[in-house]
């Protein structure tokens, strides 16, 4: 089957860095994408890795390694607008379109 | 211009009772996806429909649900014999190709609740 781990919660304070791990097991991988849902509010697309390495994009990057079946978003100088709840998610194997989220983290940033 | 929009925002049932959830894709978009999510948790995909054709339907939990998207465009989720287990918010997102590995654009749900 598959599967994605996040931590749960991830506290931090404006002006930080935070990292949102996501390790997942799938028996076929198309790549890693990321999502920021406000409480409330709709899934928000952020980024796509297909390749191994860090893809930036103004404060939010995103990393993949995918021999260690592991990738990382990054935020940086974070803001309170930040705070929300973020979900790794994978295309399950060839032959589906079944699109497979983790059970997201939410981060909290702190005045 | 427009993005995903979802009708009913909140529906409200009775267990038992037939519901129908509507999903307006963004204009030209060829792929659309059914999601239910529930409080904490990630979307959980239903299915995916690729123009008219559904080309994924393992996510729908048993065969009181159903969905169909006739001309390419609007979808709508049709949910039989409501339980209480299906309160949930659904989701729908439209993607400008097949696959998903592009990005997916999220309506704002339909939150259901069954009572």
């Amino acid at each position: 089957g598959q599967s994605l781990e996040q931590p749960s919660e991830v506290t931090a304070v404006e002006g930080a860095i935070v990292q949102i791990n996501c390790t997942y097991q799938t028996s076929g991988f198309y790549g890693l994408s990321w999502y920021q849902q406000h409480d409330g509010g709709a899934p928000t697309f952020l980024s796509y890795n297909a390749l191994d390495g860090l893809e930036e994009t103004g404060r939010f990057s995103s990393f993949l390694s995918r021999s260690d079946s592991y990738g990382y978003l990054l935020l940086q100088e974070l803001q309170m607008k930040d705070s929300a709840s973020y979900f790794c998610a994978v295309r399950a194997p060839s032959g589906t379109y079944k699109y497979i989220f983790g059970t997201g983290t939410r981060l909290k940033v702190l005045a | 211009g427009a993005g995903v929009s979802q009708t009913p925002s909140n529906k409200v049932t009775e267990k038992g009772k037939y519901v129908e959830l509507r999903c307006d894709p963004i204009s030209g978009h060829t792929a659309l996806y059914w999601y239910r999510q529930s409080l904490g948790q990630g979307p959980e995909f239903l299915i995916y429909f690729q123009g008219t054709g559904a080309a994924d339907d393992s996510g729908l939990p048993n065969d009181r649900f159903f969905a169909v998207r006739p001309e390419g465009s609007v979808s709508t989720l049709k949910i039989q014999r409501t339980e209480r287990g299906d309160s949930a918010v659904y989701l729908c997102a439209s993607s400008a190709l097949a696959g998903g590995e592009n990005e997916q654009f999220f309506g704002p749900g339909t939150r259901l609740t069954v009572l």
